[in-house]
C-alpha cells in the first residue's frame, strides 16, 4: 500500500508559540489531502481538505488564520498551529488519496502515523 | 450531511467469541466504506475497504459487510484474541472526498 508519513510524531511546545506538522506522501503523488484532528476518547473530526495549489477548504468552525495550510507540492502538505494554545492540544492526523493502480484501490485514503501537540 | 454511527460504544467479550460491529451511515451515495483500528495513542491501521459496488471483504479472521441501500456495514470478528483489544472505527466517503468518521467501537477481549 501507499505510505504517508507525518512529522514530527509529537511535540511540545509553550502557549503562544507555532508548530508546523508536515504530511508527505512518499511513493505517489496526491492533489488532495486531508487533515484531522482526534481529541481524547473522541472519533477523527476532518478540519480541511488540502488541494496543492489553491487554497484548503476549511470545514465549519475551523478558524483557517489559527490552523494555516499549505500544499505547495504534490507530495507535500504542512498545517501549522499558530499562537498555539492549551486548548490546541490534540492529535492531528493527514490523509492522502493515492492513484488506483498497482494494487490500490481508486478513492483510497492513505494515512499518516498522526502527531500529538500537546501545548503547555 | 453524511452522518456515521457506531454500535455498540464498546464491547467486552471474553476470548474466543465471534462478535460483530455495526456501522450505519446517512447517505447511501457512498463510493467507499473503511474500516480501521486504532490502539490508545497511536495512528490508523486500515483492516478493509469496500467499494460501492462491493458486498463484503475478508481478511483473515475479519469480515465486512455493506448494504449501501440500507445504510449499513458489519464487520465480523472471528474467534477473538486479546490482541484485537482495539478501537475499530468505520468510514465512508463519495468520490475524491474525505472520509468522515464514526465515533468508533472499543472492544476488549479479555484472556
Amino acid at each position: 500500500g501507499a505510505v504517508v508519513s507525518q512529522h514530527p510524531s509529537w511535540v511540545i511546545c509553550k502557549s503562544g508559540t507555532s508548530v508546523k506538522i508536515e504530511c508527505r506522501s512518499l511513493d505517489f503523488q496526491a492533489t488532495t489531502m486531508f487533515w484531522y484532528r482526534q481529541f481524547p476518547k473522541q472519533s477523527l473530526m476532518l478540519m480541511a481538505t488540502s488541494n496543492e495549489g489553491s487554497k484548503a477548504t476549511y470545514e465549519q468552525g475551523v478558524e483557517k488564520d489559527k490552523f494555516l495550510i499549505n500544499h505547495a507540492s504534490l507530495t507535500l502538505s504542512t498545517l501549522t498551529v499558530t499562537s498555539a494554545h492549551p486548548e490546541d492540544s490534540s492529535f492531528y492526523i493527514c490523509s492522502a488519496q493515492g492513484p488506483a493502480g498497482g494494487g490500490r484501490v481508486a478513492g483510497e485514503l492513505f494515512f499518516g502515523e498522526g502527531s500529538r501537540l500537546t501545548v503547555l | 450531511k453524511q452522518e456515521v454511527t457506531q454500535i455498540p460504544a464498546a464491547l467486552s467479550v471474553p476470548e474466543g467469541e465471534n462478535l460483530v460491529l455495526n456501522c450505519s451511515f446517512t447517505d447511501s451515495a457512498i463510493y467507499n466504506l473503511q474500516w480501521f483500528r486504532q490502539d490508545p495513542g497511536k495512528g490508523l491501521t486500515s483492516l478493509l475497504l469496500i467499494q460501492s459496488s462491493q458486498r463484503e471483504q475478508t481478511s483473515g479472521r475479519l469480515n465486512a459487510s455493506l448494504d449501501k441501500s440500507s445504510g449499513r456495514s458489519t464487520l465480523y470478528i472471528a474467534a477473538s484474541q486479546p490482541g484485537d483489544s482495539a478501537t475499530y472505527l468505520c468510514a465512508v466517503n463519495q468520490a475524491g472526498t474525505a472520509l468522515i468518521f464514526g465515533k468508533g467501537t472499543t472492544l476488549s477481549v479479555s484472556s
